[in-house]
């Protein structure tokens, strides 16, 4: 069974930062590429940022670019998200996702860890 | 950056009715090299991760009822609900994979009439 559990998320005051992680099982991690997500407390979905399997082929939202990193370790399985200058407009759900087998939608989510950013 | 613009915001339909969601993209997400369109449907349940219902435009994920359904094409897409089950109450997001934005529509909020 596939499985993405998230962690790492917490209250940050403004402008600091915070790593978050995804740890991955039940499929071979380092064959797929993965994708963060959030969710605005009540609001809908944003795609943030993608990496591809092997780690060589990044891409930002405009919203995060500059600010946040996505990156991989395919030897522990584990996909990470590196958040820096936050601001309370951050202040979300961060989901990862799993690309499908055929294309490049989410076949797979975590169940998400929540981010505060305040004061 | 595709926008896609889901209508309406929100539905109210009865149980065991028709429910119709529309998607709409601000380009084309049809690849013409393969004639596959990179569009998705999602649902999320209060309190749960979104959930894959459909891919390519109309390709059922594995295990999804077969009262969902997915139509269109380059930049007018639907999801379908042929009969609605109280089960299905839940906000659905379409999403393009076309572009390496992968951006969602705002979502449509569906409840029982």
């Amino acid at each position: 069974e596939v499985q993405l559990v998230e962690s790492g998320g917490g209250l940050v005051q403004p402008g600091g930062s915070l790593r978050l992680s995804c740890a991955a099982s039940g499929f071979t991690f380092s064959s797929y590429s993965m994708n963060w997500v959030r969710q605005a407390p009540g609001k809908g979905l944003e795609w943030l940022s993608y990496i591809k399997s092997s780690g060589t082929i990044i891409y930002y939202a405009d919203s995060v670019r500059g600010r946040f990193t996505i990156s991989r370790d395919n030897a522990k399985n584990s996909l990470y998200l590196q958040m820096s200058s936050l601001r309370a407009e951050d202040t979300a759900v961060y989901y990862c996702a799993r690309e499908g087998d055929s294309g490049s939608y989410a076949s797979a989510w975590g169940q998400g860890t929540l981010v505060t950013v305040s004061s | 950056d595709i926008v896609m613009t889901q209508s309406p915001d929100s539905l109210a339909v009865s149980l065991g009715e028709r429910a119709t969601i529309n998607c709409k993209s601000s380009q084309s997400v049809l690849y013409s090299s393969n004639n596959k369109n990179y569009l998705a449907w999602y649902q999320q349940k209060p309190g749960q991760p979104p959930k894959l219902l459909i891919y390519w435009a109309s390709t059922r994920e594995s295990g999804v009822p077969d009262r969902f359904s997915g139509s269109g094409s380059g930049t007018d897409f639907t999801l379908t609900i042929s009969s609605l089950q109280a089960e299905d109450v839940a906000v659905y997001y379409c999403q393009q994979y076309y572009t390496t934005l992968y951006t969602f529509g705002q979502g449509t909020k569906l409840e029982i009439k």
